[in-house]
């Protein structure tokens, strides 16, 4: 079966912090893998999408990495704000789909 | 870049009633939407996948008579919750895939902003 899974499900920092939240896959056959905000009661703000061929990347303080081979990837958040704190999903569409997968997300808190 | 509408934003109903819900592409053609639900603190379920012009393929234990889905063109797909009952409360998100977007083809799903959906 073809699962995502993100870890921890909750991660707390201080301001300022540079931080990694970490998404894995089952399957390596994947068509491509995209990161998501969500702020509580929103909809989804895509913030990266890595197609399966890239192995990172970056848009501003974030940078996501791909690993298809281990089935990873990883989302680093540098310099972190108060206002980076949010829910955090990671979707991957396997090859042969059209629908993403997501994982359970990580609820992000960043303290001043 | 392509944009996605629900609506309504917010909606509250009584038990026994049904509600649409409308998603929209706004700026691009979709060949394909679906439709998600989502509890609180929770992620996101996938709960049907809808092509213009045939039937919606619905997941495994999503009830397909409960929750209608028409995909009548290439920038509107509707979600009817029927018979709607409190436990069919959530967050309902749909997003839209492909077609073609100031001239290019787009295979990226793009979502819109969600339904909150309170049965009374």
């Amino acid at each position: 079966k073809q699962e995502v899974t993100q870890i921890p499900a909750a991660l707390s920092v201080p301001e300022g912090e540079n931080l990694v939240l970490n998404c894995s896959f089952t399957d390596s056959a994947i068509y491509n893998l995209q990161w998501f905000r969500q702020d509580p009661g929103k909809g989804l703000t895509s913030l990266l999408l890595i197609q399966s061929s890239q192995r990172e990347q970056t848009s501003g303080r974030l940078n996501a990495s791909l690993d298809k081979s281990s089935g990873r990837s990883t989302l680093y958040i540098a310099a972190s704000q108060p206002g980076d704190s949010a829910t955090y999903l990671c979707a991957v569409r396997f090859l042969g789909a059209q629908k993403l997968v997501f994982g359970q997300g990580t609820r992000l808190t960043i303290n001043p | 870049g392509a944009v996605v509408s629900q609506h309504p934003s917010r909606v509250i109903c009584k038990s026994g009633t049904s509600v649409k819900i409308e998603c929209r592409s706004l700026d691009f053609q979709a060949t394909t939407m679906f439709w998600y639900r989502q509890f609180p603190k929770k992620s996101l379920m996938l709960m049907a996948t809808s092509n213009e012009g045939s039937k919606a393929t619905y997941e495994q234990g999503v009830e397909k008579d409960k929750f209608l889905i028409n995909h009548a063109s290439l920038t509107l797909s509707t979600l009817t919750v029927t018979s709607a009952h409190p436990e069919d409360s959530s967050f309902y998100i749909c997003s839209a895939l492909g077609g073609l977007a100031g001239g290019s083809y787009t295979d990226t799903q793009y979502f819109g902003p969600g339904t909150r959906l309170t049965v009374l």
